[in-house]
């Protein structure tokens, strides 16, 4: 069975400094996506990422960007610049290709300092 | 990204009675919606796909005849909790999905509270 794990439960970072958040996943498939989604206190759910385990390059979105190492399972978050507005939950997530069920991690509460 | 709304927002209902929680696709019919359920501080679990048209699909664990779901259009899919209880108390999500193999874009949410 596929697992995700995040294993930091809860992160603080300094204003506009950068933080990296961790995940971990295991799968004996080869062809998935992997996501992060934020859920800040209005608990609305946003896709911050999304990466296709076929490509090779990390994904990248302004401010965020992705150390996918698909050898390794390993699919990190790293956020630059943190701003006030990026304090929220984040959740990393698995999807195998032509499957609908979302697998989440556990969550990782980020904190920013101002 | 997508628009999914969510009615209502919050309910708070008498142990035994049943909630009704709308999902709407705003800006383009999904064929496939889903729900999820969130406990205080922990992750989404998936409960049921929503199919347009047939009947929805159940996660293990999950009463079918407990969380009823009707997909009756493409942009509107319902979750009636009948007969509700305390341990229902809940975070509800919807997500929709444009296509096979697009990404799902979530609602809000439906804070559900049974005294």
């Amino acid at each position: 069975a596929q697992t995700v794990t995040q294993s930091q439960p809860e992160m603080s970072v300094q204003e506009a400094e950068t933080v990296t958040l961790s995940c971990t996943y295991d799968t004996s498939e080869s062809d998935y996506y992997l996501f992060w989604y934020k859920q800040p206190p209005s608990r609305q759910m946003i896709l911050v990422i999304r990466q296709e385990a076929y490509k090779q390059q990390n994904a990248t979105e302004n401010r965020f960007s992705v150390n996918f190492q698909k050898a390794a399972k390993s699919f990190s978050l790293k956020i630059s610049d943190s701003q006030l507005g990026d304090a929220a939950m984040y959740f990393c997530a698995y999807r195998k290709n032509r499957d609908d069920k979302i697998i989440f991690g556990k969550g990782t509460r980020l904190h920013i300092l101002p | 990204g997508a628009v999914v709304s969510q009615h209502p927002s919050w309910v708070i209902c008498k142990s035994g009675t049943s909630v009704k929680i709308e999902c709407r696709s705003l800006d383009f019919q999904a064929t496939t919606m889903f729900w999820y359920r969130q406990f205080p501080k922990q992750s989404l679990m998936l409960m049921a796909t929503s199919n347009e048209g047939s009947k929805a699909t159940y996660e293990q664990g999950v009463e079918k005849d407990k969380f009823l779901i009707n997909h009756a259009s493409l942009t509107l899919s319902t979750l009636t909790v009948t007969s509700a209880h305390p341990e229902d108390s809940s975070f509800y999500i919807c997500s929709v999905r444009r296509g096979h193999q697009e990404t799902q874009y979530f609602g809000p949410g439906t804070r559900l509270l049974v005294l």
